[in-house]
């Protein structure tokens, strides 16, 4: 199976900031890897696929990069309805795998 | 718009069989993969597996011993039963559906989830 590792495993930022979450794959996955948002209490909500394309209706604050074994998700000014935990998920083989999740707390 | 709702027992027997179903309404189910993800409190996800319409099936290796997955296209609706249960079992189960494009794969829309937990 290929393992995701994310870090940090949480963070505090205040409103306004720019976030980065990073998500490392245990071996090659091109750009087959997507980013999800998980309110509390919430069912995940795809952000981003393949890497770097924006799901429709999310915000454009939110951008994915990278390819490989690394990629970045970019909050690029944070707000208070970012609160969330973040997920990225393989799809390069099954089964598909997450990374274990970023915690995402407003200061 | 697509919506996916869980339903099934909220609480199964050790040794028993979870069976959950997911009713899709916005869209028929033909012609789509869809696949069942699970989440123990405070914990991540799990991908369980998924199926196609035609009946075809992929399952996660650490479940595929217990699992299986099957479609009704007439009440567009897919199921999910997984035996021999444990407490280890306990968690959220979500339906969602899965994106298959160019070979990229990706979750949307989820259910809301259903928590089943395991316990005598």
């Amino acid at each position: 199976d290929i393992q995701m590792t994310q870090s940090p495993s949480s963070l505090s930022a205040s409103v306004g900031d720019r976030v980065t979450i990073t998500c490392r794959a245990s071996q090659s996955i091109n750009t087959y890897l997507n980013w999800y948002q998980q309110k509390p209490g919430k069912a995940p909500k795809l952000l981003i696929y393949a890497a770097s394309d924006l799901q429709s209706g999310v915000p454009s604050r939110f951008s994915g990069s990278g390819s490989g074994t690394d990629f970045t998700l970019t909050i690029s000014s944070l707000q208070p309805e970012d609160l969330a935990t973040y997920y990225c998920q393989q799809s390069n083989s099954m089964p598909w795998t997450f990374g274990q999740g970023t915690r995402v707390e407003i200061k | 718009q697509v919506q996916l709702q869980e339903s099934g027992p909220g609480l199964v027997k050790p040794s028993e069989t979870l069976s959950l179903t997911c009713t899709v309404s916005g869209t028929s189910i033909s012609d789509y993969y869809w696949s069942w993800i699970r989440q123990p409190a405070g914990k991540g996800l799990e991908w369980i597996g998924r199926l196609y319409t035609s009946g075809s099936t992929n399952y996660n290796p650490s479940l595929k011993s217990r699992v299986t997955m099957s479609v009704d296209t007439s009440k567009n609706q897919f199921s999910l039963k997984l035996t021999s249960v444990t407490a280890a079992d306990t968690a959220v189960y979500y339906c969602t559906r899965e994106h298959d494009y160019s070979n990229y794969d990706w979750f949307d829309p989820w259910g809301q989830g259903t928590l089943v937990t395991v316990s005598s």
